[in-house]
């Protein structure tokens, strides 16, 4: 069955690195979103993308934040200048024509998370 | 702007108890409704959903009826199991592709055998 991957599964940075949190979403799907969940929180969304550019964002996604489709298959999470309070899980979903082929667009799906350690 | 109200956790029952856990929302229009489970240490997984008034979702004995009148979509299982133990989020989102989840702050099942 397909699904989202996530990689990689743990990563520990200092305060002030970049860090890059990668992301497969379902081949055929065309909407692809990061959320993150600090510890014991709500899930929170940053972004949204769709056909190369941002579609929607929140005001977490700051100018620290970024997000790219490199190639046909990885979306990249990018946080340019990591701060103690990015510490969290990031999760990577996406949406689109549903498995059978019918449109299931709002039907998210999610990867296993990233959990970002910042020192 | 949209918002998800959960009851507070954790919810402690013993095995083959009935569980409801409330949810509420504010929304405008018409959202679609979800029901997201979380196992011990894993990522989210769909668990139901419901996407116009009056529908039921349901999955693995879980169930969700989607109650435009009282913005409510409250999960329930008649039989729980200790397999059930997990943190159950309620989410919503408008009806068109790419718009962003706005969860609840999840509840936190506890089934002890």
């Amino acid at each position: 069955e397909p699904e989202v991957t996530q990689t990689p599964s743990h990563q520990v940075t200092q305060m002030g690195q970049e860090v890059i949190l990668r992301c497969v979403p379902i081949s055929n799907h065309l909407y692809f979103y990061w959320y993150r969940q600090i510890l014991g929180q709500k899930v929170e969304f940053l972004v949204s993308f769709y056909n190369n550019e941002i579609s929607e964002k929140s005001e977490i996604f700051d100018d620290q934040f970024s997000v790219e489709r490199p190639d046909g298959s990885n979306f990249t999470l990018k946080i340019r200048s990591t701060k103690l309070e990015d510490s969290a899980m990031y999760f990577c979903a996406s949406s689109g024509p549903g498995l059978a082929g019918g449109p299931s667009y709002n039907e998210q799906f999610f990867g296993p998370g990233t959990r970002l350690t910042v020192l | 702007g949209n918002s998800v109200t959960q009851m507070e956790g954790p919810v402690t029952l013993s095995e083959e108890a009935f569980l409801t856990i409330n949810c509420t929302y504010t929304a405008t229009g018409y959202p679609s409704l979800f029901w997201y489970v979380q196992y011990p240490g894993e990522g989210l997984q769909l668990l139901l959903k419901a996407t116009k008034a009056d529908d039921k979702g349901s999955n693995k004995g879980f169930e969700a009826t989607y109650r435009k009148e009282t913005t409510s979509f409250h999960l329930e299982k008649g039989s729980v199991q200790v397999s059930d133990s997990a943190v159950y989020f309620c989410a919503l989102t408008q009806p068109r592709g790419g718009r962003a989840l706005t969860f609840g702050s999840g509840t936190r099942l506890q089934v002890q055998p």
